[in-house]
Protein backbone atom coordinates (compact mmCIF):
# COMPACT_ATOMS: atom_id res chain seq x y z
CA UNK A 1 0.00 0.00 0.00
CA UNK A 2 1.12 3.43 -0.64
CA UNK A 3 2.22 5.96 2.02
CA UNK A 4 3.75 9.51 2.70
CA UNK A 5 5.08 10.48 5.17
CA UNK A 6 6.51 13.65 6.86
CA UNK A 7 8.23 14.14 10.17
CA UNK A 8 8.18 17.55 10.22
CA UNK A 9 5.34 18.93 11.95
CA UNK A 10 6.82 22.39 11.99
CA UNK A 11 9.30 24.47 11.04
CA UNK A 12 11.33 27.79 10.91
CA UNK A 13 12.83 29.65 8.77
CA UNK A 14 14.50 32.91 8.40
CA UNK A 15 13.30 35.11 5.11
CA UNK A 16 15.54 35.20 2.52
CA UNK A 17 16.61 31.76 3.70
CA UNK A 18 16.56 28.60 2.05
CA UNK A 19 14.29 26.07 3.64
CA UNK A 20 14.39 21.77 2.96
CA UNK A 21 10.98 19.97 3.78
CA UNK A 22 11.19 16.26 4.05
CA UNK A 23 8.97 13.53 2.42
CA UNK A 24 9.55 9.82 2.33
CA UNK A 25 7.11 7.45 0.62
CA UNK A 26 6.55 3.63 0.08
CA UNK A 27 4.84 2.28 -2.85
CA UNK A 28 5.70 -1.16 -4.93
CA UNK A 29 4.05 0.11 -8.00
CA UNK A 30 7.08 1.36 -11.02
CA UNK A 31 4.81 4.12 -11.95
CA UNK A 32 3.96 6.95 -9.60
CA UNK A 33 4.04 10.92 -9.26
CA UNK A 34 4.84 12.77 -6.50
CA UNK A 35 3.23 16.19 -5.97
CA UNK A 36 3.87 19.30 -3.19
CA UNK A 37 1.01 21.19 -2.21
CA UNK A 38 0.75 24.64 -0.27
CA UNK A 39 -1.91 25.45 1.84
CA UNK A 40 -2.08 28.88 3.49
CA UNK A 41 -4.39 29.78 6.12
CA UNK A 42 -7.32 30.79 3.93
CA UNK A 43 -7.68 27.41 3.04
CA UNK A 44 -7.12 26.87 -0.89
CA UNK A 45 -4.86 24.22 -1.89
CA UNK A 46 -2.38 25.09 -4.29
CA UNK A 47 -0.33 23.06 -6.80
CA UNK A 48 3.43 23.71 -6.59
CA UNK A 49 5.42 21.07 -8.18
CA UNK A 50 5.75 17.55 -9.66
CA UNK A 51 8.07 14.87 -10.27
CA UNK A 52 7.78 11.54 -11.82
CA UNK A 53 8.78 8.22 -11.00
CA UNK A 54 10.86 8.03 -14.24
CA UNK A 55 12.10 11.68 -14.72
CA UNK A 56 15.83 11.47 -14.34
CA UNK A 57 15.80 15.14 -13.19
CA UNK A 58 14.97 16.74 -10.38
CA UNK A 59 12.11 19.10 -10.64
CA UNK A 60 11.85 22.66 -10.83
CA UNK A 61 9.10 25.33 -10.67
CA UNK A 62 11.09 28.69 -9.64
CA UNK A 63 12.00 28.94 -6.43
CA UNK A 64 10.66 25.21 -5.79
CA UNK A 65 12.86 22.50 -6.39
CA UNK A 66 12.03 18.51 -5.52
CA UNK A 67 15.24 16.60 -4.12
CA UNK A 68 14.28 13.12 -5.90
CA UNK A 69 16.32 10.68 -4.70
CA UNK A 70 14.57 7.17 -5.58
CA UNK A 71 16.28 4.45 -4.10
CA UNK A 72 15.81 6.00 -0.78
CA UNK A 73 12.10 6.90 -1.82
CA UNK A 74 12.15 10.84 -0.90
CA UNK A 75 11.40 13.82 -2.18
CA UNK A 76 12.57 16.04 -0.39
CA UNK A 77 10.76 20.01 -1.49
CA UNK A 78 13.41 23.35 -1.32
CA UNK A 79 11.95 26.27 -1.32
CA UNK A 80 14.93 28.87 -1.75
CA UNK A 81 15.29 32.77 -1.02
CA UNK A 82 11.89 32.33 0.99
CA UNK A 83 9.47 35.01 1.72
CA UNK A 84 6.70 35.86 4.19
CA UNK A 85 4.17 34.64 1.85
CA UNK A 86 5.59 31.51 2.00
CA UNK A 87 4.07 30.94 5.81
CA UNK A 88 1.81 28.14 5.02
CA UNK A 89 1.17 24.36 5.40
CA UNK A 90 2.63 22.41 3.07
CA UNK A 91 1.76 18.78 1.68
CA UNK A 92 3.27 16.02 0.22
CA UNK A 93 1.21 13.53 -1.77
CA UNK A 94 1.69 10.77 -4.19
CA UNK A 95 -0.45 9.06 -7.18
CA UNK A 96 -0.11 5.63 -8.61
CA UNK A 97 -1.35 3.76 -11.51
CA UNK A 98 -1.34 4.20 -15.79
CA UNK A 99 -3.84 3.22 -18.05
CA UNK A 100 -4.42 -0.58 -17.69
CA UNK A 101 -3.69 -1.07 -14.38
CA UNK A 102 -5.70 -1.71 -11.17
CA UNK A 103 -4.67 1.31 -9.42
CA UNK A 104 -7.19 3.72 -9.00
CA UNK A 105 -4.85 6.84 -8.70
CA UNK A 106 -6.06 7.85 -5.61
CA UNK A 107 -3.80 11.22 -4.11
CA UNK A 108 -2.57 10.01 -0.88
CA UNK A 109 -1.48 12.79 0.95
CA UNK A 110 1.01 13.24 3.95
CA UNK A 111 0.09 14.45 7.31
CA UNK A 112 1.65 18.38 6.47
CA UNK A 113 4.34 20.79 7.67
CA UNK A 114 3.62 24.11 8.90
CA UNK A 115 6.41 26.76 7.78
CA UNK A 116 6.50 29.86 9.31
CA UNK A 117 9.21 32.10 7.93
CA UNK A 118 10.55 35.23 10.44
CA UNK A 119 10.83 38.42 9.28
CA UNK B 1 -6.79 32.51 -10.04
CA UNK B 2 -7.94 29.34 -9.31
CA UNK B 3 -9.63 27.70 -12.13
CA UNK B 4 -11.69 25.47 -10.12
CA UNK B 5 -14.75 27.46 -8.65
CA UNK B 6 -16.24 26.57 -5.62
CA UNK B 7 -19.27 27.41 -4.08
CA UNK B 8 -20.15 29.11 -1.23
CA UNK B 9 -17.51 29.66 0.25
CA UNK B 10 -18.83 29.69 3.62
CA UNK B 11 -21.91 27.29 4.91
CA UNK B 12 -23.34 27.44 8.35
CA UNK B 13 -26.55 24.71 8.57
CA UNK B 14 -28.56 23.50 11.08
CA UNK B 15 -28.62 19.34 11.30
CA UNK B 16 -32.00 18.81 9.90
CA UNK B 17 -31.18 21.07 6.94
CA UNK B 18 -30.44 20.25 3.07
CA UNK B 19 -28.13 22.21 0.99
CA UNK B 20 -25.49 21.48 -1.34
CA UNK B 21 -21.60 22.52 -2.47
CA UNK B 22 -21.37 22.99 -5.99
CA UNK B 23 -17.83 22.95 -7.85
CA UNK B 24 -17.03 23.82 -11.82
CA UNK B 25 -13.99 23.68 -13.47
CA UNK B 26 -13.26 25.34 -16.92
CA UNK B 27 -9.84 22.33 -17.34
CA UNK B 28 -11.70 20.29 -19.82
CA UNK B 29 -10.74 17.12 -16.90
CA UNK B 30 -12.44 14.25 -16.68
CA UNK B 31 -12.24 13.52 -13.47
CA UNK B 32 -13.58 15.22 -10.89
CA UNK B 33 -13.11 14.37 -6.87
CA UNK B 34 -14.74 15.77 -3.37
CA UNK B 35 -12.07 15.50 -0.49
CA UNK B 36 -13.04 16.50 3.34
CA UNK B 37 -10.45 18.77 5.81
CA UNK B 38 -10.67 19.10 8.88
CA UNK B 39 -8.41 21.94 10.76
CA UNK B 40 -4.71 21.11 10.70
CA UNK B 41 -5.19 17.69 8.97
CA UNK B 42 -4.44 16.37 5.52
CA UNK B 43 -7.30 16.19 3.00
CA UNK B 44 -9.20 13.09 2.67
CA UNK B 45 -11.10 11.89 0.13
CA UNK B 46 -14.50 11.13 -0.08
CA UNK B 47 -16.08 10.46 -3.98
CA UNK B 48 -14.13 10.25 -7.34
CA UNK B 49 -15.70 10.45 -10.88
CA UNK B 50 -14.13 9.51 -13.63
CA UNK B 51 -16.40 10.63 -17.26
CA UNK B 52 -19.52 11.49 -15.06
CA UNK B 53 -19.70 8.31 -13.17
CA UNK B 54 -18.66 7.64 -9.93
CA UNK B 55 -15.92 5.59 -10.04
CA UNK B 56 -14.67 5.54 -5.98
CA UNK B 57 -17.07 6.45 -3.17
CA UNK B 58 -14.77 6.03 0.47
CA UNK B 59 -17.35 4.57 2.33
CA UNK B 60 -19.32 7.85 2.98
CA UNK B 61 -22.28 8.45 4.80
CA UNK B 62 -25.33 8.67 2.79
CA UNK B 63 -26.31 12.02 4.58
CA UNK B 64 -23.68 13.15 1.65
CA UNK B 65 -24.44 12.93 -1.75
CA UNK B 66 -22.30 13.55 -5.02
CA UNK B 67 -23.93 14.41 -8.08
CA UNK B 68 -21.58 14.87 -11.50
CA UNK B 69 -24.55 16.66 -13.82
CA UNK B 70 -21.79 17.11 -16.69
CA UNK B 71 -18.02 17.30 -17.36
CA UNK B 72 -17.64 20.63 -15.76
CA UNK B 73 -19.91 20.30 -12.84
CA UNK B 74 -20.01 18.37 -9.45
CA UNK B 75 -22.35 18.79 -6.90
CA UNK B 76 -22.49 17.39 -3.31
CA UNK B 77 -25.76 17.48 -1.55
CA UNK B 78 -26.11 17.35 2.45
CA UNK B 79 -28.87 16.30 4.27
CA UNK B 80 -29.46 15.69 7.91
CA UNK B 81 -25.46 16.19 8.91
CA UNK B 82 -24.28 16.02 12.45
CA UNK B 83 -21.50 18.65 14.02
CA UNK B 84 -18.60 16.33 12.85
CA UNK B 85 -19.25 17.12 9.61
CA UNK B 86 -17.99 20.57 10.18
CA UNK B 87 -14.61 20.90 7.71
CA UNK B 88 -13.22 22.27 4.78
CA UNK B 89 -14.67 20.73 1.54
CA UNK B 90 -12.44 20.65 -1.16
CA UNK B 91 -13.37 20.14 -4.93
CA UNK B 92 -10.86 19.00 -7.44
CA UNK B 93 -10.34 17.92 -10.83
CA UNK B 94 -7.62 16.20 -12.92
CA UNK B 95 -6.68 14.84 -16.33
CA UNK B 96 -8.32 11.35 -16.10
CA UNK B 97 -5.24 8.96 -17.54
CA UNK B 98 -2.39 7.88 -17.00
CA UNK B 99 -3.05 8.99 -12.56
CA UNK B 100 0.51 9.40 -11.55
CA UNK B 101 1.62 11.90 -13.61
CA UNK B 102 -1.83 14.32 -13.27
CA UNK B 103 -1.93 16.86 -10.50
CA UNK B 104 -5.32 17.61 -8.76
CA UNK B 105 -5.85 21.07 -9.65
CA UNK B 106 -8.35 22.17 -6.24
CA UNK B 107 -10.88 25.00 -5.76
CA UNK B 108 -10.64 27.04 -2.64
CA UNK B 109 -13.13 25.47 -0.88
CA UNK B 110 -15.85 25.77 1.59
CA UNK B 111 -15.87 25.76 4.99
CA UNK B 112 -18.71 23.94 6.57
CA UNK B 113 -20.00 24.85 9.90
CA UNK B 114 -22.90 22.06 11.63
CA UNK B 115 -25.25 23.85 14.48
Amino acid sequence: AQKITQTQPGMFVQEKEAVTLDCTYDTSDQSYGLFWYKQPSSGEMIFLIYQGSYDEQNATEGRYSLNFQKARKSANLVISASQLGDSAMYFCAMREGMIGSSNTGKLIFGQGTTLQVKP
Amino acid sequence: DTEVTQTPKHLVMGMTNKKSLKCEQHMGHRAMYWYKQKAKKPPELMFVYSYEKLSINESVPSRFSPECPNSSLLNLHLHALQPEDSALYLCASSSSEPFYNSPLHFGNGTRLTVT
